[in-house]
Protein backbone atom coordinates (compact mmCIF):
# COMPACT_ATOMS: atom_id res chain seq x y z
CA UNK A 1 0.00 0.00 0.00
CA UNK A 2 0.89 3.35 -0.73
CA UNK A 3 2.73 5.39 2.23
CA UNK A 4 3.74 9.07 2.67
CA UNK A 5 6.49 10.84 4.76
CA UNK A 6 6.80 14.09 5.48
CA UNK A 7 9.56 15.88 7.42
CA UNK A 8 10.45 17.35 9.68
CA UNK A 9 7.75 16.59 11.62
CA UNK A 10 8.04 19.54 13.68
CA UNK A 11 9.20 23.08 12.89
CA UNK A 12 10.05 26.27 15.21
CA UNK A 13 11.42 29.45 13.07
CA UNK A 14 11.63 32.81 13.57
CA UNK A 15 9.21 35.23 11.79
CA UNK A 16 10.32 36.57 8.04
CA UNK A 17 12.43 33.30 8.18
CA UNK A 18 11.75 30.69 4.83
CA UNK A 19 11.20 27.39 5.22
CA UNK A 20 10.33 23.91 3.74
CA UNK A 21 8.37 20.84 3.93
CA UNK A 22 9.01 17.19 2.01
CA UNK A 23 6.40 14.74 1.34
CA UNK A 24 7.86 12.01 0.04
CA UNK A 25 5.59 8.32 -1.49
CA UNK A 26 6.68 5.12 -1.73
CA UNK A 27 4.36 4.87 -5.09
CA UNK A 28 3.97 6.92 -7.93
CA UNK A 29 1.15 10.25 -7.63
CA UNK A 30 -2.00 10.64 -9.41
CA UNK A 31 -2.19 13.68 -7.48
CA UNK A 32 -0.62 15.15 -4.39
CA UNK A 33 -2.64 18.17 -2.09
CA UNK A 34 -1.10 20.40 0.59
CA UNK A 35 -3.21 21.33 3.49
CA UNK A 36 -2.79 23.17 6.30
CA UNK A 37 -5.22 22.11 9.91
CA UNK A 38 -5.38 24.05 12.96
CA UNK A 39 -5.50 21.76 15.88
CA UNK A 40 -9.34 20.71 16.32
CA UNK A 41 -10.76 21.93 13.34
CA UNK A 42 -10.51 21.14 9.78
CA UNK A 43 -8.35 20.53 6.76
CA UNK A 44 -7.76 23.97 4.73
CA UNK A 45 -7.11 23.15 1.43
CA UNK A 46 -3.68 24.74 0.31
CA UNK A 47 -2.68 22.94 -3.49
CA UNK A 48 -3.03 20.36 -5.89
CA UNK A 49 -0.09 19.13 -7.96
CA UNK A 50 -0.70 16.40 -10.58
CA UNK A 51 2.13 16.45 -13.23
CA UNK A 52 5.78 15.49 -12.76
CA UNK A 53 7.46 18.90 -12.36
CA UNK A 54 4.37 21.33 -11.26
CA UNK A 55 4.83 24.24 -9.32
CA UNK A 56 2.29 26.19 -8.17
CA UNK A 57 2.46 29.25 -5.68
CA UNK A 58 -0.09 30.96 -3.62
CA UNK A 59 0.73 34.22 -1.54
CA UNK A 60 3.73 33.01 0.20
CA UNK A 61 3.45 29.26 0.04
CA UNK A 62 4.93 27.30 -2.89
CA UNK A 63 4.50 23.73 -3.52
CA UNK A 64 6.31 21.63 -6.12
CA UNK A 65 6.11 17.87 -7.59
CA UNK A 66 9.41 16.57 -8.86
CA UNK A 67 9.43 14.54 -11.89
CA UNK A 68 8.81 11.11 -11.10
CA UNK A 69 5.82 12.22 -8.91
CA UNK A 70 7.24 10.71 -5.89
CA UNK A 71 7.79 13.76 -4.21
CA UNK A 72 6.52 17.24 -3.16
CA UNK A 73 7.90 20.14 -1.46
CA UNK A 74 5.88 22.92 0.02
CA UNK A 75 7.74 26.03 0.82
CA UNK A 76 6.83 29.66 2.56
CA UNK A 77 8.80 32.25 2.49
CA UNK A 78 9.11 34.83 5.21
CA UNK A 79 7.24 33.31 7.46
CA UNK A 80 4.50 34.90 9.91
CA UNK A 81 2.38 33.87 12.76
CA UNK A 82 -0.78 33.16 10.64
CA UNK A 83 1.13 30.39 9.01
CA UNK A 84 1.77 28.49 12.40
CA UNK A 85 -0.04 25.21 12.12
CA UNK A 86 0.18 21.38 10.97
CA UNK A 87 0.62 20.65 7.55
CA UNK A 88 -0.61 17.74 5.76
CA UNK A 89 -0.01 15.90 2.40
CA UNK A 90 -1.99 13.76 0.73
CA UNK A 91 -2.08 11.44 -2.31
CA UNK A 92 -4.33 10.15 -4.34
CA UNK A 93 -3.45 6.92 -6.39
CA UNK A 94 -5.89 7.31 -8.53
CA UNK A 95 -8.97 9.76 -9.70
CA UNK A 96 -11.07 8.31 -6.79
CA UNK A 97 -11.07 11.64 -4.09
CA UNK A 98 -9.79 8.88 -1.72
CA UNK A 99 -6.22 10.62 0.06
CA UNK A 100 -3.92 8.83 2.55
CA UNK A 101 -1.95 11.31 4.50
CA UNK A 102 1.58 11.84 5.63
CA UNK A 103 1.83 12.06 9.40
CA UNK A 104 2.04 15.83 9.62
CA UNK A 105 4.28 19.03 9.98
CA UNK A 106 3.45 21.06 12.93
CA UNK A 107 5.11 24.98 12.00
CA UNK A 108 5.27 27.37 14.97
CA UNK A 109 6.04 30.94 13.61
CA UNK A 110 8.14 32.43 16.70
CA UNK A 111 6.90 36.54 16.63
CA UNK B 1 -15.66 26.30 -3.94
CA UNK B 2 -18.04 23.90 -2.52
CA UNK B 3 -18.76 23.58 0.94
CA UNK B 4 -18.93 20.63 3.23
CA UNK B 5 -20.61 20.74 6.86
CA UNK B 6 -20.44 18.47 9.73
CA UNK B 7 -22.25 18.17 12.30
CA UNK B 8 -22.11 18.54 15.30
CA UNK B 9 -18.75 19.95 15.33
CA UNK B 10 -18.26 18.26 19.17
CA UNK B 11 -20.19 15.67 21.10
CA UNK B 12 -19.67 14.44 24.29
CA UNK B 13 -21.72 11.06 25.33
CA UNK B 14 -21.45 8.53 27.78
CA UNK B 15 -19.83 5.26 27.56
CA UNK B 16 -22.12 2.86 26.22
CA UNK B 17 -24.32 5.09 23.86
CA UNK B 18 -24.28 5.99 20.04
CA UNK B 19 -23.48 9.00 18.32
CA UNK B 20 -24.43 9.40 15.27
CA UNK B 21 -22.37 12.87 12.78
CA UNK B 22 -23.89 13.85 9.70
CA UNK B 23 -21.76 15.18 6.73
CA UNK B 24 -23.76 17.03 3.76
CA UNK B 25 -22.63 18.46 0.52
CA UNK B 26 -24.35 21.92 0.92
CA UNK B 27 -24.27 22.98 -3.36
CA UNK B 28 -23.23 19.61 -4.75
CA UNK B 29 -23.81 16.31 -5.10
CA UNK B 30 -21.46 13.65 -3.83
CA UNK B 31 -21.51 10.07 -5.35
CA UNK B 32 -18.54 9.40 -3.03
CA UNK B 33 -17.96 10.33 0.86
CA UNK B 34 -14.88 9.09 2.71
CA UNK B 35 -14.73 9.11 6.76
CA UNK B 36 -11.38 9.58 8.52
CA UNK B 37 -10.32 9.74 11.73
CA UNK B 38 -7.78 11.55 13.70
CA UNK B 39 -6.05 10.68 17.13
CA UNK B 40 -4.42 13.39 18.77
CA UNK B 41 -1.15 14.70 17.69
CA UNK B 42 -1.76 11.89 14.67
CA UNK B 43 -2.10 12.51 10.51
CA UNK B 44 -5.88 11.68 9.30
CA UNK B 45 -6.49 7.85 8.68
CA UNK B 46 -9.34 7.01 6.07
CA UNK B 47 -11.93 4.41 7.71
CA UNK B 48 -14.40 4.01 4.92
CA UNK B 49 -15.55 4.49 1.65
CA UNK B 50 -19.54 5.61 1.72
CA UNK B 51 -21.42 5.52 -1.47
CA UNK B 52 -24.79 6.48 -2.18
CA UNK B 53 -27.47 3.72 -2.15
CA UNK B 54 -24.63 0.60 -1.54
CA UNK B 55 -23.05 -0.53 1.27
CA UNK B 56 -19.73 1.58 2.88
CA UNK B 57 -16.53 0.22 2.19
CA UNK B 58 -14.06 -0.10 5.45
CA UNK B 59 -10.54 -0.13 5.62
CA UNK B 60 -8.94 -3.16 7.57
CA UNK B 61 -8.98 -2.80 10.89
CA UNK B 62 -12.41 -0.85 11.36
CA UNK B 63 -15.20 -2.51 12.58
CA UNK B 64 -18.10 -1.94 10.23
CA UNK B 65 -20.50 -3.15 13.42
CA UNK B 66 -19.47 -0.56 15.57
CA UNK B 67 -18.85 2.15 12.65
CA UNK B 68 -22.43 2.09 10.87
CA UNK B 69 -22.43 4.12 7.57
CA UNK B 70 -25.29 5.46 5.71
CA UNK B 71 -25.11 7.56 2.71
CA UNK B 72 -29.27 8.42 2.14
CA UNK B 73 -28.77 10.58 -0.30
CA UNK B 74 -26.26 12.41 -3.07
CA UNK B 75 -25.70 15.45 -0.33
CA UNK B 76 -25.85 13.06 2.82
CA UNK B 77 -23.90 10.66 4.55
CA UNK B 78 -23.79 9.74 7.96
CA UNK B 79 -21.24 7.81 10.90
CA UNK B 80 -23.13 6.11 13.79
CA UNK B 81 -20.55 5.54 16.68
CA UNK B 82 -22.25 2.45 17.86
CA UNK B 83 -21.74 1.52 21.69
CA UNK B 84 -19.09 4.36 22.38
CA UNK B 85 -15.99 3.49 24.62
CA UNK B 86 -13.49 5.97 25.61
CA UNK B 87 -11.33 4.54 23.08
CA UNK B 88 -13.36 5.88 20.26
CA UNK B 89 -12.57 9.47 21.28
CA UNK B 90 -11.28 11.29 18.40
CA UNK B 91 -11.65 13.94 15.72
CA UNK B 92 -13.69 12.46 12.52
CA UNK B 93 -13.46 14.35 9.34
CA UNK B 94 -15.90 13.65 6.19
CA UNK B 95 -14.49 14.50 2.79
CA UNK B 96 -17.26 14.45 0.02
CA UNK B 97 -16.02 14.67 -3.80
CA UNK B 98 -17.19 16.08 -7.00
CA UNK B 99 -15.90 16.19 -10.62
CA UNK B 100 -13.95 19.13 -11.17
CA UNK B 101 -13.62 18.83 -14.88
CA UNK B 102 -11.70 16.22 -15.18
CA UNK B 103 -10.40 15.74 -12.13
CA UNK B 104 -12.08 14.18 -8.68
CA UNK B 105 -11.56 16.74 -5.83
CA UNK B 106 -12.42 15.80 -2.37
CA UNK B 107 -13.95 18.42 -0.03
CA UNK B 108 -13.59 18.30 3.55
CA UNK B 109 -16.21 19.06 6.70
CA UNK B 110 -14.64 20.80 9.53
CA UNK B 111 -14.80 17.65 11.60
CA UNK B 112 -16.35 16.51 14.98
CA UNK B 113 -14.94 16.11 17.95
CA UNK B 114 -16.06 13.02 19.70
CA UNK B 115 -15.22 12.50 23.81
CA UNK B 116 -16.75 9.68 25.17
CA UNK B 117 -16.93 9.72 29.19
Amino acid sequence: SQELEQSPQSLIVQEGKNLTINCTSSKTLYGLYWYKQKYGEGLIFLMMLQKGGEEKSHEKITAKLDEKKQQSSLHITASQPSHAGIYLCGASSGNTGKLIFGQGTTLQVKP
Amino acid sequence: GAVVSQHPSWVICKSGTSVKIECRSLDFQATTMFWYRQFPKQSLMLMATSNEGSKATYEQGVEKDKFLINHASLTLSTLTVTSAHPEDSSFYICSATTQWGSRTEAFFGQGTRLTVV
